[in-house]
């Protein structure tokens, strides 16, 4: 156990719809990343918020959008759903922005299906 | 551009030793990590090399060269709970994203 617990652990839905994926870090990390891994795929990096504010994007589409609330938890939110979002999101928290170690620790993640 | 690089696949047997080897071309240089991922769970952390030279820990070792480009994972008295997929990240910036390859998916083979 990891320390970062996500919710829902599945989810089901279908094309057209929105849906909000949940993640709360470990206690005293400040930092939130965001992964989309689809089947047989690599992790495909999201974005990144530290302390509330966003530090880094990566390829997140424009229907996605994410944040991160004063007690740190975070959200990512996924809308107009295509069945190509398929996939397993991760959600990642370590301690800083950066750093000489700072190892990322990961949440089970959230299997979603897009019928 | 920034491109990470590992086999897709390798085969070893059990008891034997294997190395997983990562090459990266990538835009500055903060680090490098190894990650393990069984099938349909969160990757978890193994190994972090930033410096050259090898670290171990335990049956896991990770070597680094950084003016190669190249780092291996090499795993000792493999167990068939080792067959799982092989993550290296590097990580890159001033907001230190990590960069994923694709992984590397190792097979144990009674």
């Amino acid at each position: 156990d990891s320390g970062v617990t996500q919710t829902p652990k599945h989810l089901i839905t279908a094309t057209g719809q929105r849906v909000t994926l949940r993640c709360s870090p470990r206690s005293g990390d400040l930092s939130v990343y965001w992964y989309q891994q689809s089947l047989d795929q690599g992790l495909q990096f999201l974005i990144h918020y530290y302390n509330g504010e966003e530090r880094a994007k990566g390829n997140i589409l424009e229907r996605f959008s994410a944040q991160q609330f004063p007690d740190l938890h975070s959200e990512l939110n996924l809308s107009s759903l295509e069945l190509g979002d398929s996939a397993l999101y991760f959600c990642a928290s370590s301690v800083g922005a950066g750093g000489r170690h700072n190892e990322q620790f990961f949440g089970p993640g959230t299997r979603l299906t897009v019928l | 551009g920034q491109n990470i690089d590992q086999p897709t696949e390798m085969t070893a047997t059990e008891g034997a030793i294997v190395q997983i080897n990562c090459t990266y071309q990538t835009s500055g240089f903060n680090g490098l990590f190894w990650y393990q991922q069984h099938a349909g769970e969160a990757p978890t952390f193994l190994s972090y090399n930033v410096l050259d030279g090898l670290e171990e820990k335990g049956r896991f070792s990770s070597f680094l060269s950084r003016s190669k480009g190249y780092s291996y994972l090499l795993l000792k008295e493999l167990q068939m709970k080792d067959s799982a997929s092989y993550l290296c990240a590097v990580r890159v910036g001033s907001n230190y994203q990590l960069i994923w390859g694709a992984g590397t998916k190792l097979i144990i083979k009674p």
